[in-house]
């Protein structure tokens, strides 16, 4: 299947300064990505939906100038948490649809997650 | 809103014994369903997905039947093993690729040998 890659793995960062978070999709292109918190024994909550291009779509609740989306390329998305603080400690991931003929619409490829703690 | 709902964990059983993890789901029109596994340190793995009623999704030994009429998509297996081990994950997608999912909690099964 296809692999999709986060880094870093887990961060630890002072309240105030910002943390920048990449997926990739090492083998395969995608237009459109996801991205998820996880709270403790919590479900994956969508935070936003990134196409490549575009402006990232935010589900509800989520606030867009706290979590800056870029999907400059096919094959990297980040997700920059600005000015964070203890509450956004959580465990983010994201998710790739595929593109073209080696991927099916059907399945969302996910990367292993990033770890955030906020200070 | 749409919403999964699933047994919570940590479900405990022994190596062969039969499995079933109980998922009902709450969506307009007719969702897509999945199963997703996560094993320690990795990402979720789809595990299996079915995109109509009555379909059936099958993988590794394990099945789930999309019910709508009890809105429904039980995961089972007939005989677990150790390496069976893992978080799996109910969900559903209305949509196509271009939608996110919507996942339940997660249930943590712990096979013994």
């Amino acid at each position: 299947g296809a692999v999709v890659s986060q880094h870093p793995s887990w961060v630890i960062c002072k309240s105030g300064t910002s943390v920048k978070i990449e997926c990739r999709s090492l083998d395969f292109q995608a237009t459109t990505m996801f991205w998820y918190r996880q709270f403790p024994k919590q479900s994956l909550m969508l935070m936003a939906t990134s196409n490549e291009g575009s402006k990232a779509t935010y589900e509800q609740g989520v606030e867009k100038d706290k979590f800056l989306i870029n999907h400059a390329s096919l094959t990297l998305s980040t997700l920059t948490v600005t000015s964070a603080h203890p509450e956004d400690s959580s465990f983010y991931i994201c998710s790739s649809g595929g593109a073209g003929e080696a991927s099916s619409y059907n399945e969302q490829f996910f990367g292993p997650g990033t770890r955030l703690t906020v200070l | 809103g749409d919403s999964v709902t699933q047994m919570e964990g940590p479900v405990t059983l022994s190596e062969e014994a039969f499995l079933t993890i109980n998922c009902t789901y709450t969506a307009t029109g007719y969702p897509s369903l999945f199963w997703y596994v996560q094993y320690p340190g990795e990402g979720l793995q789809l595990l299996l997905k079915a995109t109509k009623a009555d379909d059936k999704g099958s993988n590794k030994g394990f099945e789930a039947t999309y019910r709508k009429e009890t809105t429904s998509f039980h995961l089972e297996k007939g005989s677990v093993q150790v390496s069976d081990s893992a978080v799996y994950f109910c969900a559903l997608r209305r949509g196509g690729g271009a939608d996110g999912l919507t996942f339940g909690k997660g249930t943590h099964l712990i096979i013994q040998p």
